[in-house]
């Protein structure tokens, strides 16, 4: 079956480190990868997004990285702040229309 | 640009009732995709519309049902409303004509209790 899955509910870590999340997904062959981030209560924001054919892209302090053949896209936020405290959810197209599936989310939670 | 709104904020129904839920695409988006939100859940696609059609259905039953004005505005029925359909239902556009923009931009959602 088609599954998504996203690294633990919920990663602590301390102000300034880098945090590193994971999403690894099974029986899809899509076309790009995109990352979004949700505060309580409130609708996705979209972050990054990666093609197939792309390895890795940067965003100020952010870093997503792409191996189709491993099926596993890693997030990474350098210098992590307590404003980066959120719930991020990796989300994969399925076809030309635009159609998401997403991933459980992972909670991420910086503490100073 | 307001961006996506959606309404109401949140809704209260009981069992068996029936719901509508609006959305109004950021200007210049003609696709409205949906979906629902399940506490602690990833969001779930529920349907896309395009040209005032429905284009791409998720796996819901038909109870869910959903409409695009020529305005490009959409709304998203659910009859006989069963407990489980409690979640944050969320309204998301792009602009289909323009490729190069696969990100969704999503409203901020309608929070529908189930009693």
């Amino acid at each position: 079956s088609q599954k998504i899955e996203q690294n633990s509910e919920a990663l602590n870590i301390q102000e300034g480190k880098t945090a590193t999340l994971t999403c690894n997904y099974t029986n899809y062959s899509p076309a790009y990868l995109q990352w979004y981030r949700q505060d309580p209560g409130r609708g996705p924001v979209f972050l990054l997004l990666i093609r197939e054919n792309e390895k890795e892209k940067r965003k100020e302090r952010l870093k997503v990285t792409f191996d189709t053949t491993l099926k596993q896209s890693l997030f990474h936020i350098t210098a992590s702040q307590p404003a980066d405290s959120a719930t991020y959810l990796c989300a994969l197209d399925v076809g030309d229309t635009d159609k998401l599936i997403f991933g459980t989310g992972t909670r991420l939670q910086v503490f100073p | 640009d307001a961006g996506v709104t959606q309404s109401p904020t949140h809704l209260i129904k009981t069992r068996g009732q029936q719901v509508t839920l609006r959305c109004s695409p950021k200007s210049g988006h003609d696709t409205v995709s949906w979906y629902q939100q399940a506490l602690g859940q990833g969001p779930q696609f529920i349907f896309q519309y395009y040209e005032e059609e429905e284009r791409q259905r998720g796996n819901f039953p038909d109870r869910f049902s959903g409409h695009q004005y020529p305005n490009y505005s959409s709304e998203l029925n659910v009859n006989a409303l069963l407990l489980g359909d409690s979640a944050l239902y969320l309204c998301a556009s792009n602009p289909t004509r323009d490729r190069s923009y696969n990100e969704q931009f999503f409203g901020p959602g309608t929070r529908l209790t189930v009693l």
